[in-house]
């Protein structure tokens, strides 16, 4: 089955500063990937999603990036606010209906 | 649309008995899937259904079983609970177009 890799576990910055969230997959058929964000106690919520006929994805501050050839995708955040504090999680799927997420990233942006 | 409903929100059981997690949507969608959710461990899927009369297995399967009698609902039950099963239980729904929409989630505490 398809093996999803996500880094970093944490990740800390600077309110108005970068994040990148990175993610490897392991099945070269997976076509779709897309990134949730989890407040606490929360349900996770679709923030961005790219599918495999695309190599880039931008809404506002957020976007993706996806590399076929090496298999993974970033999620990229820019001019961050607290607000931003989040868990977020990348997943991988080729059919639509099975989805194999990474472990998550604890975002903590500090005002 | 109230989009995906689960019930209950939370639920103790003792070891060894069963229960039923309640999953409904009212989005037509064909895809239905049940998460787990442990820390540091991202969503794991459990069963998965692509259309009515059509279930299968997931990454985690034991101890759980499923059904899909109609469109909207996906039942999980827990056959004899264990304190492995100790968990956040994530029902979702989606289609080709719009994949995986989550449900606000059912803790179980298994004791």
């Amino acid at each position: 089955g398809e093996n999803v890799e996500q880094h970093p576990s944490t990740l800390s910055v600077q309110e108005g500063d970068s994040a990148v969230i990175k993610c490897t997959y392991s099945d070269s058929a997976s076509n779709y990937f897309p990134w949730y964000k989890q407040e606490l106690g929360k349900r996770p919520q679709l923030i961005i999603d790219i599918r495999s006929n695309v190599g880039e994805k931008k809404d506002q501050r957020i976007a993706v990036t996806l590399n076929k050839t090496a298999k993974h995708f970033s999620l990229h955040i820019t001019e961050t606010q607290p607000e931003d504090s989040a868990v977020y999680f990348c997943a991988a799927s080729k059919n639509f209906n099975k989805f194999y997420f990474g472990s998550g990233t604890k975002l903590n942006v500090k005002p | 649309n109230a989009g995906v409903t689960q019930t209950p929100k939370f639920q103790v059981l003792k070891t060894g008995q069963s229960m039923t997690l309640q999953c409904a949507q009212d989005m037509n969608h064909e895809y239905m899937s049940w998460y787990r959710q442990d820390p540091g461990m991202g969503l794991r899927l459990i069963h998965y259904s692509v259309g009515a009369g059509i279930t299968d297995q997931g990454e985690v399967p034991n101890g759980y079983n499923v059904s899909r009698s109609t469109t909207e609902d996906f039942p999980l039950r827990l056959l004899s609970a264990a304190p492995s099963q100790t968990s956040v239980y994530f029902c979702a729904s989606g289609t080709y177009n719009s994949p995986l929409h989550f449900g606000n989630g059912t803790r179980l505490t298994v004791t």
